[in-house]
C-alpha cells in the first residue's frame, strides 16, 4: 500500500468548511484513494473514495491533484458532530491484499462552535 | 443504507472462556472481514471470507477462528480467551474483490478478557 502523510490535528469553526489534506506521493496507478472518520469508541465511517476525478457526495467533496499525489478532503459545512478522526487510505488493488487496510494515524478534526 | 451490525457492543469475559463475535450484513456483500484496533497499532487483519464457507487468514489469525455458514453472517471465535485479546473488533463488509468496492464497517465490538 502506498502510504499517506496526513496532519496530526486541525480545527474548524462550527459552519464552515474544513479543509483536510492528504500526501500519497508514491501511490499507484490502480489505487483508490479512500476517506474514513472515526469518532471515539465507534467503528470507521465511510466518507467518500476516488480515483482520478473529483468526487462529491452527500457527506463531502474530494479533491484529487492533477498527479495524485495528494488530495483534500471538504467538507463543505463542518458541524460539531464532524469532529473525530479522518482517515486518508491508498487501496491496494485487488488479488488477497485486497481487504488489508492501513489506517494511519489519521487527523484529529476539531470543530468549535 | 448500508448496514454491518454487531451483535455485541461490550463483553466482558474471563480468560479461557470461549467468545463468539457475531456479524450480520444486510447488503448481499460476498466479503466480510474481522479486524482488530488497538492503540498504537491501528487496524489490523484477522480473517476475512470472499464465499460462503470459504475464509482466508489475515495478518494475526493465532488465536482466532471464524465461521461463514450464511453469506450474511460471519463469527469470529476466541477459543480460548486471553488477556492480550482485549480489544475493540470491527467487523465490516465489501460488495466483492474489486479493488474500487467500498469496506463498510460496524459499530465495533469492546471486549475485554480478565
Amino acid at each position: 500500500d502506498a502510504k499517506t502523510t496526513q496532519p496530526t490535528s486541525m480545527d474548524c469553526a462550527e459552519g464552515r468548511a474544513a479543509n483536510l489534506p492528504c500526501n500519497h506521493s508514491t501511490i499507484s496507478g490502480n489505487e483508490y484513494v479512500y476517506w474514513y472518520r472515526q469518532i471515539h469508541s465507534q467503528g470507521p465511517q465511510y466518507i467518500i473514495h476516488g480515483l482520478k476525478n473529483n468526487e462529491t457526495n452527500e457527506m463531502a467533496s474530494l479533491i484529487i491533484t492533477e498527479d495524485r499525489k495528494s488530495s483534500t478532503l471538504i467538507l463543505p459545512h463542518a458541524t460539531l458532530r464532524d469532529t473525530a478522526v479522518y482517515y486518508c487510505i491508498v487501496r491496494v488493488a485487488g488479488g488477497t491484499s485486497y481487504g488489508k487496510l492501513t489506517f494511519g494515524q489519521g487527523t484529529i478534526l476539531t470543530v468549535h462552535p | 443504507d448500508v448496514k454491518v451490525t454487531q451483535s455485541s457492543r461490550y463483553l466482558v469475559k474471563r480468560t479461557g472462556e470461549k467468545v463468539f463475535l457475531e456479524c450480520v450484513q444486510d447488503m448481499d456483500h460476498e466479503n466480510m472481514f474481522w479486524y482488530r484496533q488497538d492503540p498504537g497499532l491501528g487496524l489490523r487483519l484477522i480473517y476475512f471470507s470472499y464465499d460462503v464457507k470459504m475464509k482466508e487468514k489475515g495478518d494475526i489469525p493465532e488465536g482466532y477462528s471464524v465461521s461463514r455458514e450464511k453469506k450474511e453472517r460471519f463469527s469470529l471465535i476466541l477459543e480460548s480467551a486471553s488477556t492480550n485479546q482485549t480489544s475493540m473488533y470491527l467487523c465490516a463488509s465489501s460488495l466483492d474483490r474489486d479493488s474500487g468496492n467500498t469496506i463498510y464497517f460496524g459499530e465495533g465490538s469492546w471486549l475485554t478478557v480478565v
